[in-house]
């Protein structure tokens, strides 16, 4: 059964860093592209970003553009958003997700954790 | 950037048919992903490449894509099928719609 557990959610202040961490397990962890799709409190989802399977190629939202960084540690099967410069408007519940494509950039996500907090605030 | 359109809210009887729609820019010539999201929860993948569904997703629920516009079919609706239904697509980047809250009455 496939697992993603998130963590690093956090208080933090306009201007601040956070890093975001994904565990995965129950399945091969590099043969997909993993993303993170993030929604603000009573808001819809917002697809924030995605790393393909070989980790080769990074795609962004232009909301988060050159401030978040998505990258993938295969010998410990885990997904990370590094970000930086946070805004206020970046306060919303992160969520990690699997593609549902194996060995190849679908996109598509059939597989989601529970969610991390992350709250921007002075 | 693109633009994924969703009525905010649609009503149905059980046992009745709900069309939920996502407007987009020639979406047809794009692959449409469904997702159901309850209260609380994580998203589930409904509807895959226009048409699929994931296995354990009812028969129920189909789907469609052509011109501007997808569409995600219920029918027979139940109670259990309350809930935000958002679309998705792959342009540049992935785009998630803005959502529908669907009610049944």
């Amino acid at each position: 059964e496939v697992y993603l557990l998130e963590s690093g959610g956090d208080l933090v202040h306009p201007g601040g860093s956070l890093r975001l961490s994904c565990a995965a397990s129950g399945f091969t962890f590099n043969n997909y592209g993993m993303g993170w799709v993030r929604q603000a409190p009573g808001k819809g989802l917002q697809w924030v970003s995605y790393i393909t399977y070989s980790g080769d190629r990074t795609y962004y939202a232009d909301s988060v553009k050159g401030r978040f960084t998505i990258s993938r540690d295969t010998s410990k099967n885990t997904l990370f958003l590094q970000m930086n410069s946070l805004r206020v408007d970046d306060t919303a519940t992160y969520y990690c997700a699997k593609d549902r494509l194996a060995a190849r950039q679908g996109g598509l996500f059939d597989d989601w954790g529970q969610g991390t907090l992350v709250t921007v605030s002075s | 950037s693109y633009v994924l359109t969703q009525p905010p809210s649609v009503s149905v009887a059980p046992g009745k048919t709900a069309s939920l729609t996502c407007g987009g820019d020639n979406i047809g010539d794009k692959s449409v992903h469904w997702y159901q999201q309850k209260p609380g929860q994580a998203p589930v993948l409904v509807i895959y490449y226009n048409t699929d569904r994931p296995s354990g997703i009812p028969e129920r629920f189909s789907g469609s894509n052509s011109g501007n516009t997808a569409t995600l079919t219920i029918s027979r609706v139940e109670a259990g099928d309350e809930a935000d239904y958002y679309c998705q697509v792959w342009d540049t980047s992935g785009v998630f719609g803005t959502g529908t809250q669907v009610t049944v009455l």
